[in-house]
């Protein structure tokens, strides 16, 4: 019963390429987010949302964007994609009030920048 | 921001012996921490929280202390299994604002339990 779906799981791309990485949930949850997991330095937030069309900047957006149009779904944009950016990226989504406590994460999507 | 350190960065334990992570997280208006579990290739999971109004809480074979006067936390798993062994990270939630529901997670660690 998969509840957060990550289109891609194994993405490579070159220097310079425009990259999207997609997010759906079907849980109704209000908030969802995007973090990159590397090595050594956990999971870091890039960037969240709390409603549609509203997303607010985690600890480390600079060379991505998002979109959400929608509630259910939650786009991570890579505009110019860097080899810096080669990582795993993992969405999840909560419920806003006491539900927002709990983190229900993706399979993550593991992108390789040439 | 909120920033959390978390220690060791690996850890090595034999089967049925106990390991302990620990953590430090920098705000104290922080009110909530989890502790998320994640296995080779698999999403990170939900083992166990505490909330800034309690200092222990147990589930099974996993306890966690929280010591605010210190911004410490910690993790202990009792009587390991293989089945443990996994990356675990600690996490904490600012209070208030659009910080609601964001996590900011520690550095994991790397639990390996020995047969």
């Amino acid at each position: 019963d998969v509840k957060v779906t990550q289109s891609s799981r194994y993405l490579v791309k070159r220097t310079g390429e425009k990259v999207f990485l997609e997010c759906v949930q079907d849980m109704d949850h209000e908030n969802m987010f995007w973090y990159r997991q590397d090595p050594g330095l956990g999971l870091r937030l890039i960037y969240f949302s709390y409603d549609v069309k509203m997303k607010e900047k985690g600890d480390i957006p600079e060379g991505y964007s998002v979109s959400r149009e929608k509630k259910e779904r939650f786009s991570l944009i890579l505009e110019s994609a860097s080899t810096n950016q080669t990582s795993m990226y993992l969405c999840a989504s909560s419920l806003t009030g006491h539900g927002a406590n709990v983190l229900t994460f993706g399979a993550g999507s593991r992108l390789t920048v040439l | 921001g909120e920033n959390v350190e978390q220690h060791p960065s690996t850890l090595s334990v034999q089967e049925g012996d106990s390991a302990v992570i620990k953590c430090t997280y920098s705000d104290s208006a922080s009110n909530y921490f989890p502790w998320y579990k994640q296995e080779l290739g698999k999403r990170p999971q939900l083992i166990i929280d505490i909330r800034s109004n309690m200092d222990k809480r147990q589930g099974q074979r996993v306890t966690v202390l929280l010591n605010k006067t210190v911004k410490h936390l910690s993790l202990q798993i009792a009587a390991t299994q293989p089945g443990d062994s996994a990356v675990y990270f600690c996490a904490e939630r600012g209070a208030g604002g659009t910080s609601y529901g964001k996590l900011t997670f520690g550095q994991g660690t790397i639990l390996t339990v020995h047969p």
